[in-house]
């Protein structure tokens, strides 16, 4: 059965302060793995698709890597607005189902 | 023009009652899904159709009864509601697609609440 671990459960951050989103994962055969952002209230809102060992995806201030064993998101000189539970998914073999991690709750504070 | 809605957003109910989830989208998609997030915050898949045919099934109490009318909309049907049931229960949709994995896109979200 696929599993995804996300670490921390929980960032504090200051305005400016960069760090990383670890995710890891076992799978039988990876089929891509998912980085989602979901604000309080709202449905997670989808950010990155990687699908290989090396490849690496930007987005503002987000960057996402991807290994034969994990997935870091690194967020770089980070603003408020950053704010946000980011969660990451591996989909199963049929590619239709999602198995996400607990995902970590990210505090920018100014 | 929301792409993914569910309707009610909030809805609070007594034990044993029946209520129900509605969900639509108007992304063209062939795929929808419920999928559930308890207070720890794991969301785990229920349910998965595809053109109106259900493909995914996880292990959920039969008292859950998704029924898709067409692939635009599915919908949650739950009977007998019990504590356990309390979560918020999204809705998402994708388009199959023939390599690679399928992008969900999800709507805001129902909170149930079983008192």
């Amino acid at each position: 059965e696929d599993q995804v671990t996300q670490s921390p459960e929980a960032l504090r951050l200051q305005e400016g302060e960069s760090s990383s989103l670890n995710c890891s994962y076992t799978v039988s055969g990876l089929r891509g793995l998912f980085w989602y952002r979901q604000d309080p209230g709202k449905g997670p809102e989808f950010l990155f698709t990687l699908y290989s060992a090396g490849e690496e995806k930007e987005k503002e201030r987000l960057k996402a890597t991807l290994t034969k064993k994990e997935s870091f998101l690194h967020i770089t000189a980070p603003k408020p607005e950053d704010s946000a539970t980011y969660l990451c998914a591996v989909p199963g073999a049929a590619g239709n189902k999602l198995t996400f991690g607990g995902g970590t709750r990210v505090l920018v504070k100014p | 023009d929301t792409a993914v809605s569910q309707t009610p957003k909030y809805l609070v109910t007594q034990m044993g009652n029946d209520k129900s989830i509605k969900c639509e989208q108007n992304l063209g998609h062939d795929t929808m899904y419920w999928y559930k997030q308890d207070s720890k915050k794991f969301l785990k898949i229920m349910f998965s159709y595809n053109n109106k045919e259900l493909i995914i099934n996880e292990t959920v109490p039969n008292r859950f009864s998704p029924k898709s009318p067409d692939k635009a909309h599915l919908n949650l049907h739950i009977n007998s509601l019990e504590l356990g049931d309390s979560a918020v229960y999204f809705c998402a949709s994708s388009r199959i697609r023939d390599s690679g994995a399928n992008v969900l896109t999800f709507g805001a979200g129902s909170r149930l609440t079983v008192l």
